[in-house]
């Protein structure tokens, strides 16, 4: 079974500054898809970005980009030039490459303060 | 073109009735999913579809909870005899998928709140 972690239920950055978001997984798979999805109060998931694991570039996407780690089982998410839209919760989730439901970790609920 | 939609947005139902939750996928997507989504359990897969397969039902909780899929489109999730720890979110999402696990992208609904009083 995979899981994931994420290790900050809450977290807080003023507009414009940078904020990233952790996320750990646990998995025997070597090949799989990590993704962020943003759920704001409307409850729609929106996808944010796709990691495949056998790239060892890392996805980047506008204001975007993540932080993997194959070895460390680690992907973290960067905001840059955060805004109030951004506000949300942020789910990490993993899907192996022969599977199709997705694994999601607790979420992180940032807040994006003027 | 018009994304998955679900139906009610909101439900209300007294312990020990039956719900049906609707949704309906993007066009042309032979896979759908559903999710659940609560406060204690985070968000948890219950029941996917692909075209003409049998369902993997392997997330349903319990047998109270039943879904199908009819024409190859819109699903239905029924839940029987509603408990409160059945108060969540239920997510429907669907996608592409014809092969390949995580290369197509989950378009989530903006799912059905269920309060079971």
């Amino acid at each position: 079974a995979q899981t994931v972690t994420q290790s900050q239920p809450e977290m807080s950055v003023q507009e414009a500054e940078t904020v990233t978001l952790s996320c750990t997984y646990d998995t025997s798979e070597n090949n799989y898809y990590l993704f962020w999805y943003k759920q704001p109060p409307s409850r729609q998931m929106i996808l944010v970005i796709r990691q495949e694991a056998y790239k060892q570039q890392n996805a980047t996407e506008n204001r975007f980009s993540v932080n993997f780690q194959k070895a460390a089982k680690s992907f973290s998410l960067k905001i840059s030039d955060s805004q109030l839209g951004d506000t949300a919760m942020y789910f990490c989730a993993f899907i192996r490459n022969s599977g199709y439901a997705l694994n999601f970790g607790k979420g992180t609920s940032l807040l994006v303060t003027p | 073109g018009a994304g998955v939609s679900q139906s009610p947005s909101n439900k209300v139902t007294e312990k020990g009735k039956d719900v049906e939750l609707r949704c309906d996928p993007i066009s042309g997507h032979t896979a759908l999913y559903w999710y659940r989504q609560s406060l204690g359990q985070g968000l948890e897969f219950l029941i996917y579809f692909q075209g003409n397969s049998a369902p993997d039902k392997s997330g349903l909780p319990s047998d109270r909870f039943s879904a199908e899929r009819t024409g190859g489109s819109v699903s239905t999730l029924t839940i029987q005899r509603t408990q409160q720890e059945d108060s969540a979110v239920y997510l429907c999402a669907s996608s592409p998928r014809t092969s390949g696990g995580g290369s197509y992208e989950q378009y989530f609904g903006p799912g059905t709140r269920l309060t079971v009083t």
